[in-house]
């Protein structure tokens, strides 16, 4: 089977910077994928990993340990509008997408 | 290109009634999901197709839900019997060909079971 496990909740200050950690356990793995998702509104794709590494997407950076089976998503300068929901997703050897629980995350001013 | 659609965005049934919901993928995606989401809650799987073959459906599921995907285009979910566990954001996405880690979501529909 698959799972994954991140934080539910996390809070930080608009400016700042903050990480979300996401561990998997997966038969089979070709990557790990993040989503963000606002309050009303749909999923939407926002980076992924398929090798071991760092890949950064503007002000968003995803990172991938296959080794350890744990990814995390780092979000720099914060703003407002990044309040909203943070899923991780993985794809294994079924080639379905399966998400996390979400976390979601405040920014104050 | 419009994006996925669904229709419709809100359903109100009696428990016990049949409801259908209709996905359109954006045009020469090939992968096409189905997920189910609750409040609080990521996206639960559902199914997905690869064209017009359905190649997984959730063990989760029971034989009350429906699938297809004919001539490998649109999608429709058919849930029979509707119980008020049924309740939830029903979401489709899709992907293109090679893409497989990138799904663009429609809005969803937002089903109630009275």
């Amino acid at each position: 089977g698959q799972s994954l496990e991140q934080p539910s909740e996390v809070t930080a200050v608009e400016g700042a910077i903050v990480q979300i950690n996401c561990t998997y356990q997966t038969s089979g793995f070709y990557g790990l994928s993040w989503y963000q998702q606002h309050d009303g509104g749909a999923p939407t794709f926002l980076s992924y990993n398929a090798l071991d590494g760092l890949e950064e997407t503007g002000r968003f950076s995803s990172f991938l340990s296959r080794s350890d089976s744990y990814g995390y998503l780092l979000l720099q300068e914060l703003q407002m509008k990044d309040s909203a929901s943070y899923f991780c997703a993985v794809i294994g050897n079924t080639g379905k997408l399966i998400f996390g629980q979400g976390t979601t995350l405040q920014v104050k001013p | 290109d419009t994006g996925v659609s669904q229709n419709p965005r809100h359903k109100i049934t009696k428990r016990g009634q049949n409801v259908t919901f209709r996905c359109d993928p954006i045009s020469e995606h090939n992968r096409l999901y189905w997920y189910r989401q609750t409040l609080g809650q990521g996206p639960e799987f559902l199914t997905y197709f690869q064209n017009e073959a359905q190649l997984e459906k959730s063990r989760l599921l029971s034989d009350r839900f429906s699938a297809e995907r004919p001539k490998g285009s649109f999608s429709t979910l058919e849930i029979q019997r509707t119980e008020q566990g049924d309740s939830a954001m029903y979401l489709c996405a899709s992907s293109p060909p090679g893409e497989i880690f990138e799904a663009f979501f429609g809005q969803g529909t937002r089903l109630t079971v009275v």
